[in-house]
């Protein structure tokens, strides 16, 4: 079975610092890897994904990760937040020829002026 | 983009009544629809998977008869919780699928509160 392991469960950064948020996760096979972002009120939104190819992924609203498969890592980056990032962050998981995700518990990112 | 609406956002009811949460997707048709229990400070953990005009698939330790899934089209899928108890009391979240595998959606989830 899959799992994913979000260390961090809170982070403050500074407004305009760099972030990255951990994720580990375990799967035997090839991962699909996902970050989504939780606002208060709002569904879950997509910030990017990782099926195959480079493993550097290029997300929505300046986000990045990088997949390495040596680690089981699949964490995310921004070189400047923004006060409006504070939200909560969420890695999932899924297998190839299925659309269930396996969600870790998530990190809630604080945006400190 | 793709919207996925859940009524109500919040509801509260009393300990043996039952509760229906709808979740619609706007303005796509959804083949699959999925919903999530999350409790605070957790992960958000499937429940069950729907697949319009079939019985919805259950993930281990859920109650079927507990926690009733219609997914009558491919716009709407219900989730009713029969004789509630303050122990069902969580955020409830939707999401749909395009038909494209991983492309799911998510509604902005529903607050139930069991007294």
């Amino acid at each position: 079975a899959q799992s994913v392991t979000q260390p961090d469960i809170h982070i403050t950064v500074s407004e305009g610092a760099s972030l990255e948020l951990r994720c580990n996760y375990s799967y035997g096979a090839t991962p699909y890897l996902f970050w989504y972002v939780q606002s208060p009120g709002q569904g879950l939104q997509l910030l990017l994904k990782y099926f195959s190819g480079d493993t550097l992924v290029q997300g929505i609203k300046g986000f990045e990760a990088e997949f390495k498969r040596s680690q089981s890592s699949f964490n995310l980056r921004k070189p400047s937040v923004h006060w409006s990032d504070a939200a909560e962050y969420f890695c999932a998981v899924g297998a190839a020829g299925y659309s269930t995700l396996t969600f870790g518990k998530g990190t809630m990112l604080l945006v400190s002026p | 983009g793709a919207v996925v609406s859940q009524h109500p956002s919040w509801v509260i009811c009393k300990s043996g009544t039952s509760v229906k949460i709808e979740c619609r997707s706007l303005d796509f048709q959804a083949t699959t629809m999925f919903w999530y229990r999350q409790f605070p400070k957790q992960s958000l953990m499937l429940m069950a998977t729907s697949n319009e005009g079939s019985k919805a698939t259950y993930e281990q330790g859920v109650e079927k008869d507990k926690f009733l899934i219609n997914h009558a089209s491919l716009t709407l899928s219900t989730l009713t919780v029969t004789s509630a108890h303050p122990e069902d009391s969580s955020f409830y979240i939707c999401s749909a699928e395009t038909g494209a595998v991983y492309e799911q959606y998510f509604g902005p989830g529903t607050r139930l509160t069991v007294t």
